[in-house]
């Protein structure tokens, strides 16, 4: 069956470490796979997208790594702050690709 | 630039009750889909509107509908409200006439109790 999995406990990390929250997917060949932020109450938003033909994507204090032959994505956050603490949701494009496809996510907290 | 607007934003309704949730997407996208995220899980597609016609269902039964007018604006409609349709509802806007979604912009949600 196909399935994405981030960790379900949550990660609690000191402020200014880094943090790598892990998203594992089988039966499936995304063309893409993104990671969105998430709030309580609030609406997912969108910090990256990775194509299956790239190895690693940055931006500012993020990195996203894509290992299509391990089915697995990596998500780091460097110098990581309070303000970061969110839910972290990686998303496959699937069906044709017009759908996403979301993990569980994962929740975050970044303590002082 | 207004973002995805979504209302209302929270809803209580009685089982057996008919509900209608709408969605204005962002400026310049064409696309519109509708998921539902229980509480302590990622969102769950529902459908997805594009040219005014449903292009794509997820794994929901015929009580969800839904509809796209011409100014790209959409509506979710849920019949016969079961305890278990407490959710909150995201709707996602995007452009790319169909094709692959690379970012979609996701309204606050309407939160949804059934009781």
């Amino acid at each position: 069956s196909q399935k994405i999995e981030q960790n379900s406990e949550a990660l609690n990390i000191q402020e200014g470490k880094t943090a790598t929250l892990t998203c594992n997917y089988t039966n499936y060949s995304p063309a893409y796979l993104q990671w969105y932020r998430q709030d309580p109450g609030r609406g997912p938003v969108f910090l990256l997208l990775i194509r299956e033909n790239e190895k690693e994507k940055r931006k500012e204090r993020l990195k996203v790594t894509f290992d299509t032959t391990l089915k697995q994505s990596l998500f780091h956050i460097t110098a990581s702050q309070p303000a970061d603490s969110a839910t972290y949701l990686c998303a496959l494009s699937t069906g044709g690709g017009n759908k996403l496809t979301f993990g569980t996510g994962t929740q975050l907290k970044v303590e002082l | 630039d207004a973002g995805v607007t979504q209302s209302p934003t929270h809803l209580i309704k009685t089982r057996g009750q008919q509900v209608t949730l709408r969605c204005s997407p962002k400026s310049g996208h064409d696309t519109v889909s509708w998921y539902q995220q229980a509480l302590g899980q990622g969102p769950q597609f529902i459908f997805q509107y594009y040219e005014e016609e449903e292009r794509q269902r997820g794994n929901f039964p015929d009580r969800f509908s839904g509809h796209q007018f011409p100014n790209y604006s959409s509506e979710l409609n849920v019949n016969a409200l079961l305890l278990g349709d407490s959710a909150l509802y995201l709707c996602a806007s995007s452009f790319g006439g169909g094709g692959f979604i690379t970012e979609a912009f996701f309204g606050q949600g309407t939160r949804l109790t059934v009781v």
